[in-house]
This record gives C-alpha cells, sequence and structure tokens, in this order.
C-alpha cells in the first residue's frame, strides 16, 4: 500500500536553532516527492519538489534530501524562525499520477522565542 | 501574487442537504484539483481535472461528488447529499503543468463544511 510517513510527529526548538525532519515513503513507482508548510487552518504551500535523480534541493533556510534507494527524505530548516511555526507535510507522487497525491500527517514544529 | 480563491471560508449545513464549493483557480493554470482533510487527518486526494474533463479521482469522490468549471473562471465541487462524514476542510488547488512533469500546485485556503 502506498503510503508516508513523518517523524517526528512532533518537535519544538528555541528560535535560531535548526532542525530536521524525517519522511519514509512506500509509495512505488516513484515520480517525485514534496516538501510543503501548512500554517493552522491554511492551505499548503509549495517548498520543494524532487524527482528521482535529484539528491538535495534548497529553497531559502529550507534543504530538502532524498535519498530514492532507501526510500527516505528530510527537510533542514536552518536558524529557525517564529515564522517556521507550522506542520509540515511530505508528500509523494506516482509515476502515472494526475492528482492523487499521497500525504503524509506532518511534523507539527513549533519555534519558541 | 496570483492565487487560488475559495468560497465560502466556512458552510454548515444539515445532513442530506446539498453543498457546492466554489473555487477560482490561477488563471492561467490548466489543471485543477480538489483535496479534503478531515480535522486531525492527513490531506487525501479527491479529483483532478483537464481540458474539462475528470483526468483522475480518488474511492472517495464516490456518486455524490460531482466537479464542474462552468465558466472560464470558476471550478466547483458538488455534494448531493451530505453526510456526517464528508465534514473536513476542502482544498482547492490547480496548477500550470500535471503532476508528470513536477508541476506544482497552489493550493486555496481551503472551505471548511460541517455537517450536522
Amino acid at each position: 500500500k502506498n503510503q508516508v510517513e513523518q517523524s517526528p510527529q512532533s518537535l519544538i526548538i528555541l528560535e535560531g536553532k535548526n532542525c530536521t525532519l524525517q519522511c519514509n515513503y512506500t509509495v512505488s513507482p516513484f515520480s517525485n516527492l514534496r516538501w510543503y508548510k501548512q500554517d493552522t487552518g491554511r492551505g499548503p504551500v509549495s517548498l520543494t519538489i524532487m524527482t528521482f535523480s535529484e539528491n538535495t534541493k534548497s529553497n531559502g533556510r529550507y534543504t530538502a534530501t532524498l535519498d530514492a534507494d532507501t526510500k527516505q527524505s528530510s527537510l533542514h530548516i536552518t536558524a529557525s524562525q517564529l515564522s517556521d511555526s507550522a506542520s509540515y507535510i511530505c508528500v509523494v507522487s506516482a509515476k502515472g499520477s494526475q492528482g492523487n497525491l499521497i500525504f503524509g500527517k506532518g511534523t507539527k514544529l513549533s519555534v519558541k522565542p | 501574487e496570483p492565487e487560488v480563491t475559495q468560497t465560502p471560508s466556512h458552510q454548515v449545513t444539515q445532513m442530506g442537504q446539498e453543498v457546492i464549493l466554489r473555487c477560482v483557480p490561477i488563471s492561467n493554470h490548466l489543471y485543477f484539483y480538489w483535496y479534503r482533510q478531515i480535522l486531525g487527518q492527513k490531506v487525501e486526494f479527491l479529483v483532478s481535472f483537464y481540458n474539462n474533463e475528470i483526468s483522475e479521482k480518488s474511492e472517495i469522490f464516490d456518486d455524490q461528488f460531482s466537479v464542474e468549471r462552468p465558466d472560464g473562471s470558476n471550478f466547483t465541487l458538488k455534494i448531493r447529499s451530505t453526510k456526517l462524514e464528508d465534514s473536513a476542510m476542502y482544498f482547492c488547488a490547480s496548477s500550470l503543468q500535471g503532476l508528470k512533469n513536477t508541476g506544482e500546485l497552489f493550493f486555496g485556503e481551503g472551505s471548511r463544511l460541517t455537517v450536522l
């Protein structure tokens, strides 16, 4: 069954610190992996999209990695800010999918002053 | 910056009533989607739409659901006879390219549906 699992479920860090969020997936055949940021009660906002051949991709203070062999991805946030407090969702697309994205449950990040 | 807009932001309805959720995708986008998120759960795919027809739908998207692009700007999701379990946040999204070409999805702010 196609699944996306994320860890940790929640994380509290101090402003200015770095953190890394994990994603494991069993989606096959794999097409691409996306990371989204979702503020409470709002729609998800795209951070990165990575295909099979990409190992790392950055978007400002966000850096995503992908290991397609072990089916793992991580999202590293550098020098966290209070505005980074949100849920971070890992989403995987299977080959041939025309909309059926497989969403993880997200990691809820709280950045404290 | 262009954005996907959804109305209403919140709708409360009685079980068995029909509901229409409206979306205005980004104007030059070609692919349109509906997803839903039951409180505390994962986002789930409902349906994708391209070239005036459904391109993919999930098991959730049964005969009670329908989508329409009635004009050049709106994209609607209709639930014919709502059930309690339809209570969720419904997200519309659009993209310029399809998912096969790693098209970036832009999501609206969501319409919260509460069925009593």
